[in-house]
């Protein structure tokens, strides 16, 4: 079945450390993104790729770095200057370059919490 | 900056009753998307509109795009406990070409 996977689904890291989040898409979609869902907040846009090895920043890219050498592929490193990094990850992938028409396909997420 | 609300933040019913979350826009909209997010999961697709006064409906759930593109609904008529969740809407940002902006969401829960 095509999809998103997104891993691992719990993460706890000590204060100080950086940590990525792996997010692999079957679907053959050109975009990808990372999204950040604290309660209450909705979702905020962290980074986005339109194409391999090209990305932009979001919304609250701060103390959040990317790369995308795959097409498949998309993950998140969340540094240790991220402020307040415990939080909900959801990466994302639409069909073609990111437009506004585009709908868009989730993970099942990783929670991240930081001790 | 350009905004999507969405009201209420949280709507409590008891089974079988009606429900509605409005989501406004402080663009006009090419077109607007619902998503829904069930407790401990991932926001699922569920409709785009394009057309203004657009209404769809899937089974018990209707949506509605406004006259001005700028304003949408979605109606649940006799709500049931598999519709528990947090439904979001979205919009374009700069209403048509940037990258989708979300609504805080609405979070329904239903009374057995």
């Amino acid at each position: 079945d095509g999809g998103i996977t997104q891993s691992p689904k719990y993460l706890f890291r000590k204060e100080g450390q950086n940590v990525t989040l792996s997010c692999e898409q079957n679907l053959n979609h050109d975009a990808m993104y990372w999204y950040r869902q604290d309660p209450g907040q909705g979702l905020r846009l962290i980074y986005y790729s339109q194409i391999v090895n090209d990305f932009q920043k979001g919304d609250i890219a701060e103390g959040y770095s990317v790369s995308r050498e795959k097409k498949e592929s998309f993950p998140l490193t969340v540094t240790s200057a991220q402020k307040n990094p415990t939080a909900f990850y959801l990466c994302a992938s639409s069909i073609g370059q990111t437009s506004g028409a585009n709908v868009l396909t989730f993970g099942a997420g990783s929670r991240l919490t930081v001790l | 900056g350009q905004q999507v609300m969405q009201i209420p933040q949280y709507q409590h019913v008891q089974e079988g009753e009606d429900f509605t979350t409005y989501c406004n826009s402080s663009t006009t909209l090419s077109n607007i998307q619902w998503y829904k997010q069930r407790p401990g999961g991932h926001p699922v697709f569920l409709i785009q509109l394009v057309k203004s006064g657009e209404v769809k409906k899937q089974k018990r759930l209707t949506f509605q795009f406004g006259e001005a593109k700028k304003n949408s609904s979605l109606h649940i008529t006799a709500t049931q406990t598999t519709d528990v969740g947090t439904y979001f809407c979205a919009g374009p940002e700069g209403g048509s070409q940037g990258n989708l902006i979300f609504g805080k969401g609405t979070k329904l829960s239903v009374k057995p």
